[in-house]
C-alpha cells in the first residue's frame, strides 16, 4: 500500500513531555498538510508544505507547535511542553502538486495523542 | 474568522429513507469538497466542486454547489448501513493558496 503513513498510532505522555509525529505522504505529492481533529469536529488545518517550504500556518498554532519537511519527503510534527488539550487526533494528509486545484488530499491513519 | 457550518449535527434514518446534509460558509469559496469518514477511520475524499451552481452525481450521492459559492448540499437517495459515517464539507477559501477549513460534520447513522 502506497498511502500516506504516520507513526507511531497512538502515543500516551504525561503532560509537559515533547512528542513528534512523523509523516511519509504518497510517493511523489509536494503537498503535504498536518490536521487536529477532536472528537466531534472536523479536522482543523495547523499547516501546508509545498516541498520543503511551509507556505502556511494556522494562527492556532502555538510556539509549542513546530513542524518540518527537511527534504521535501517526510515531515514532522513536535509538540512541546504537551497540555491537556493538545489530546487529539493528529492528521497528516498529501496531494499531488502543480496541477491545478483539482486533486484531492490523500489523508493518512492519523496519530491519536492522550495526554496523562 | 472564517468558518464552515454544517446541519444537522446528527442524522438517524431507517435504511431506505433519503438524507441530505448542508454546509455554509461565511465566506465566498474558491471550491468546496466532501469526505467521509467512517468510525474509527480517516476521511476519505468523496468530490470536488467548483463552479457556481454546480451538481455532480455519483450513483445515489448528489452534490450540489450554490450559485454565490457559499453553501453546498449532500443528498444520498435511499441510504444503506454502508453509508454509516461523519460527511465532512471542506471549503477552500478565495483568500487562501492552499487551505482547506473544514466543517463539524453531520454523523449519519442508519437503522436497519
Amino acid at each position: 500500500d502506497t498511502g500516506v503513513s504516520q507513526d507511531p498510532r497512538h502515543k500516551i505522555t504525561k503532560r509537559g513531555q515533547n512528542v513528534t509525529f512523523r509523516c511519509d505522504p504518497i510517493s511523489e505529492h509536494n503537498r503535504l498538510y498536518w490536521y487536529r481533529q477532536t472528537l466531534g469536529q472536523g479536522p482543523e488545518f495547523l499547516t501546508y508544505f509545498q516541498n520543503e517550504a511551509q507556505l502556511e500556518k494556522s494562527r492556532l498554532l502555538s510556539d509549542r507547535f513546530s513542524a518540518e519537511r527537511p527534504k521535501g519527503s517526510f515531515s514532522t510534527l513536535e509538540i512541546q511542553r504537551t497540555e491537556q488539550g493538545d489530546s487529539a487526533m493528529y492528521l497528516c494528509a498529501s496531494r499531488p502538486g502543480g496541477t491545478g486545484d483539482d486533486q484531492p488530499q490523500h489523508f493518512g491513519d492519523g496519530t491519536r495523542l492522550s495526554i496523562l | 474568522g472564517q468558518q464552515v457550518m454544517q446541519i444537522p449535527q446528527y442524522q438517524h434514518v431507517q435504511e431506505g429513507e433519503d438524507f441530505t446534509t448542508y454546509c455554509n460558509s461565511s465566506t465566498t469559496l474558491s471550491n468546496i469538497q466532501w469526505y467521509k469518514q467512517r468510525p474509527g477511520g480517516h476521511p476519505v475524499f468523496l468530490i470536488q466542486l467548483v463552479k457556481s451552481g454546480e451538481v455532480k452525481k455519483q450513483k445515489r450521492l448528489t452534490f450540489q454547489f450554490g450559485e454565490a459559492k457559499k453553501n453546498s448540499s449532500l443528498h444520498i437517495t435511499a441510504t444503506q448501513t454502508t453509508d454509516v459515517g461523519t460527511y465532512f464539507c471542506a471549503g477552500r477559501m478565495k483568500t487562501s493558496y492552499d487551505k482547506v477549513i473544514f466543517g463539524p460534520g453531520t454523523s449519519l447513522s442508519v437503522i436497519p
